[in-house]
């Protein structure tokens, strides 16, 4: 099983629409985890961390459910300018060759007039 | 403005040839990380720092060199020993490696050619 799973898409959504992402993880002592935002050709940047409690910023809203060992981003009302590849990253801090930041392939999404 | 400074942006080479990806930050950042980037995937790990002088294979390290001689630059070089070396290479910076700070700050990115 690979460590952090998402599903790569593209998800083509309308303007407006509401689109959700998971987004999957295998090392149970995770301990923290994020949503990058990654435009074309472009480095990616923090989006949200992603609290137990879950956590809103603006139209986005971010959950864990450590007990199924998933993360998930929900975007309301969606722009254009939400269209870009999601990165999930999930952070652990018990070693590891990956120096303990485990990112996900991404999932594409393309918001259309 | 603190930050990542990544250069060249653009880079091309020949097959057999070795290449310097320069990485600088000034945000008084520990840890310093390379990352591999090819089209539809992920980052994958090639190098990592946690303190000057001292560094770690991440999971693709295999024809890769990395120094870390000062705590603001951490340069990657792309030997002519990785097979395939076209990618866009990404390097970060974190505070420190345990701090479970959301602070993940990335360069702007270098993308190389092998022609």
């Amino acid at each position: 099983r690979k460590e952090v799973e998402q599903d790569p898409g593209p998800f083509n959504v309308p303007e407006g629409a509401t689109v959700a992402f998971n987004c999957t993880y295998s090392n149970s002592a995770s301990q923290s985890f994020f949503w990058y935002r990654q435009d074309c050709r472009k480095e990616p940047k923090l989006l949200m961390s992603v609290y137990s409690s879950g956590n809103e910023d603006g139209r986005f809203t971010a959950q864990l459910n450590r007990a199924s060992q998933y993360i998930s981003l929900l975007i309301r009302d969606s722009k254009l300018s939400d269209s870009a590849t999601y990165l999930c990253v999930v952070e652990s801090h018990y070693g590891g060759s990956q120096g303990n930041l485990i990112f996900g392939k991404g999932t594409k999404l393309s918001v259309k007039p | 403005d603190g930050g990542i400074t990544q250069s060249p942006k653009y880079l091309f080479r020949k097959e057999g040839q070795n290449v310097t990806l320069s990485c600088e930050q000034n945000l008084n950042h520990d840890a310093m990380y390379w990352y591999r980037q090819d089209p539809g995937q992920g980052l994958r790990l090639i190098y990592y720092s946690q303190i000057v002088n001292d560094f770690q294979k991440g999971d693709i390290a295999e024809g890769y060199s990395v120094s870390r001689e000062k705590k603001e630059s951490f340069p990657l070089t792309v030997t002519s020993a990785q097979k395939n070396p076209t990618a866009f290479y990404l390097c970060a910076s974190h505070p420190q490696i345990h701090s479970g700070a959301n602070v993940l700050t990335f360069g702007a990115g270098s993308r190389l050619t092998v022609l």
